[in-house]
């Protein structure tokens, strides 16, 4: 049964650098695509970005200039950092897996494995 | 960007009754070359992480209970519960997988007990 784990500072400045791992278990990271989401207390749910297990990145275009995302293959983590934050990137972070292609080459772009998500506040 | 509106915001069902979610789409999800709709639902309950419940608008996901049901197609989509049970108290969200890889999601639907 594949686990996610997320693991970070729970608390960080404005106009600093939220860094967030999430550590996979119970089976490889290689081969499929690592998404972080976001969500604010009380509200929905906001897709920040992908990595693959290549280290090929994609960003949600009204957080790319933010963002970066990294992949260890030998620890199964990958990581988010996401800078100059404000008290609007306050949420709960989840880390998820995006289920991918199967053998007959269909598309499954939805998340079937979620890490159990981290508070980030964003305060002085 | 593919905007995911969802109706009603909030909805109170009785046990044992039905309980209906949409999920309207700004534009079509339907993949013409497999003619699939790219479009998930998910559960997600105080203080945990959403869960997968359907899949290609409506592929219902392994352990998922057959009360759970999900149709339509392009850019209008319905999760239904056959059978409200307690355990189904939740806030329900849709997400398009069309306009990969800039996923988004509904605003969510909470469903709670009459």
């Amino acid at each position: 049964q594949v686990q996610l784990q997320e693991s970070g500072p729970g608390l960080v400045k404005p106009s600093e650098t939220l860094s967030l791992t999430c550590t996979v278990s119970g089976g490889s990271i290689s081969s499929y695509y690592w998404s972080w989401i976001r969500q604010p207390a009380g509200k929905g749910l906001e897709w920040i970005g992908r990595i693959y297990t290549s280290g090929s990145t994609n960003y949600n275009p009204s957080l790319k200039s933010r963002v970066t995302m990294s992949v260890d293959t030998s620890k199964n983590q990958f990581s988010l950092k996401l800078s100059s934050v404000t008290a609007a990137d306050t949420a709960v972070y989840y880390c998820a897996r995006e289920r991918g292609y199967d053998s007959s080459g269909y598309y499954y772009g939805d998340f079937d494995y979620w890490g159990q998500g981290t508070l980030v506040t964003v305060s002085s | 960007d593919i905007v995911m509106t969802q109706s009603p915001d909030s909805l109170a069902v009785s046990l044992g009754e039905r309980a209906t979610i949409n999920c309207k789409s700004s534009q079509s999800v339907l993949y013409n070359s497999n003619n699939k709709n790219y479009l998930a639902w998910y559960q997600q309950k105080p203080g945990q992480p959403p869960k997968l419940l359907i899949y290609w608008a409506s592929t219902r996901e392994s352990g998922v209970p057959d009360r759970f049901s999900g149709s339509g197609s392009g850019t209008d989509f319905t999760l239904t519960i056959s059978s409200l049970q307690a355990e189904d108290v939740a806030v329900y969200y849709c997400q398009q997988y069309y306009s990969t890889p800039l996923f988004t999601f509904g605003p969510g639907t909470k469903v709670d007990i009459k």
